[in-house]
């Protein structure tokens, strides 16, 4: 599986959006990438995933680059909320599906 | 829709006694379940990848016969861990793969049960 690179940390005001980005480089035409949080103490939650073209939900829209090789993810009016660890995971195929985490981007939406 | 349990959320155990995680899919079937294990300020590390009705398939270096895996239905999972010890102390997530999912690879998370050794 295509390896990650997302920053360690960042900061947004509460209302504005939050880009969150990750670098995929060596993605493989078969890979989805995938996002998911973790609030303090709880489990991870998914939040959105992409093969090729952008996606939305009622949680954040996925901007995926036209080489595949980056990623954005957008919270587009950041609550105190979503502050939270944000993952960002590519993943091939295979019948067990695994995800494999990294270390991800520590978001901490500021009042 | 998509809720994953856990329970405990938390327990306390003497050291050298079993603890028993459950995990539960509410509102799907799950063909696949996944156990975690998550120390302070770590990311998640795949413990083991749990079929039902069949041997769940552990990662290098856990090992099998201190984490017992059953999944005996498409909506519950369990995890014992035997002998606890203190260093066996940690944050453990299950996740659930909906069967309907086909290709991706969306998970859905428990809550987590924080389990202390003393």
């Amino acid at each position: 599986d295509a390896k990650t690179t997302q920053p360690p940390s960042m900061d947004c005001a509460e209302g504005r959006a939050a880009n969150l980005p990750c670098n995929h480089s060596t993605i493989s035409g078969n890979e989805y990438v995938y996002w998911y949080r973790q609030i303090h103490s709880q489990g991870p939650q998914y939040i959105i995933h992409g093969l090729k073209n952008n996606e939305t939900n009622e949680m954040a829209s996925l901007i995926i680059t036209e080489d595949r090789k980056s990623s954005t993810l957008i919270l587009p009016h950041a609550t105190l909320r979503d502050t939270a660890v944000y993952y960002c995971i590519v993943n091939s195929g295979g019948s067990n599906y695994k995800l494999t985490f990294g270390k991800g981007t520590l978001l901490t939406v500021n009042p | 829709g998509a809720v994953v349990s856990q329970h405990p959320s938390w327990v306390i155990c003497k050291s050298g006694t079993s603890v028993k995680i459950e995990c539960r899919s509410l509102d799907f079937q799950a063909t696949t379940m996944f156990w975690y294990r998550q120390f302070p300020k770590q990311s998640l590390m795949l413990m083991a990848t749990s079929n039902e009705g069949s041997k769940a398939t552990y990662e290098q270096g856990v090992e099998k016969d201190k984490f017992l895996i059953n999944h005996a239905s498409l909506t519950l999972s369990t995890l014992t861990v035997t002998s606890a010890h203190p260093e066996d102390s940690s944050f453990y997530i299950c996740s659930a793969r909906d069967r309907r999912a086909g290709a991706t690879y969306e998970q859905y998370f428990g809550p987590g049960t924080r389990l202390t050794v003393t």
